[in-house]
């Protein structure tokens, strides 16, 4: 079975901090995603990454940042965090393009900024 | 860019009954539109999807419909079950780009 996981699943932080976002796939696929949902928008795309070393822009990219040291490792970076950044992230694997383009999500990780 | 719409945000049926959901999209290059369960404080897991080289498919009470020509799919779930009860996300991606999701459909089933 496919396997991604977060941390922290739960953070709370303060205005103009620092959050760090981890995830880690066991799958071994190529591209990995950072998504957030928010009632209303549904899941919005933030970064994404074609394999190590690699991070690209997603729909809403401003004021996060992602870091793909390894395969298996992407982390979404928030500098200085803000309230509005305040939602619920999942992390993302899949191969498009291959014949099973699913995607296969960790298990989220809360964000709250105060 | 490509934009997923998903017209219903809530929808009730009663147990036993069907439910459909509906979407449609923008980007005539999209060609891959799968669908996404997420359980009452759960993360997301695939249901089923379809490619644009086919027009329907069916998985056990769960068949997807496109329509190409209009730019829309549908998700239909038969004999419905308390367990069907979830929001369902539909997505589309042109081949190998990222995958865009609609906002979501509540989906109650009420016995």
């Amino acid at each position: 079975e496919a396997a991604v996981t977060q941390s922290p699943r739960n953070k709370v932080a303060v205005t103009g901090g620092k959050v760090t976002l981890s995830c880690n796939q066991t799958n071994n696929h190529n591209n990995m995603y950072w998504y957030r949902q928010d009632t209303g928008h549904g899941l919005r795309l933030i970064h994404y990454s074609y394999g190590a070393g690699s991070t690209e822009k997603g729909d809403i990219p401003d004021g996060y940042k992602a870091s793909r040291p390894s395969q298996e490792n992407f982390s979404l970076i928030l500098e200085l965090a803000t309230p509005s950044q305040t939602s619920v992230y999942f992390c993302a694997s899949g191969e498009p393009g291959t014949n099973t383009g699913q995607l296969y999500f960790g298990e989220g990780s809360k964000l709250t900024v105060l | 860019g490509e934009k997923v719409e998903q017209h219903e945000s809530t929808l009730s049926v009663r147990e036993g009954d069907s439910a459909v959901i509906n979407c449609t999209y923008t980007d005539t290059a999209s060609s891959y539109f799968p669908w996404y369960k997420q359980e009452a404080g759960k993360s997301l897991h695939f249901v089923i999807d379809i490619r644009s080289n086919v027009d329907r498919k069916q998985s056990q009470r769960l068949t997807v419909l496109l329509d190409k020509k209009a730019k829309r799919f549908s998700l239909h779930i038969t004999a419905t079950q308390p367990e069907d009860s979830a929001i369902y996300f539909c997505a589309a991606s042109n081949s190998g780009t990222y995958q865009r999701f609609g906002t979501g459909t509540k989906l109650q089933v009420v016995p």
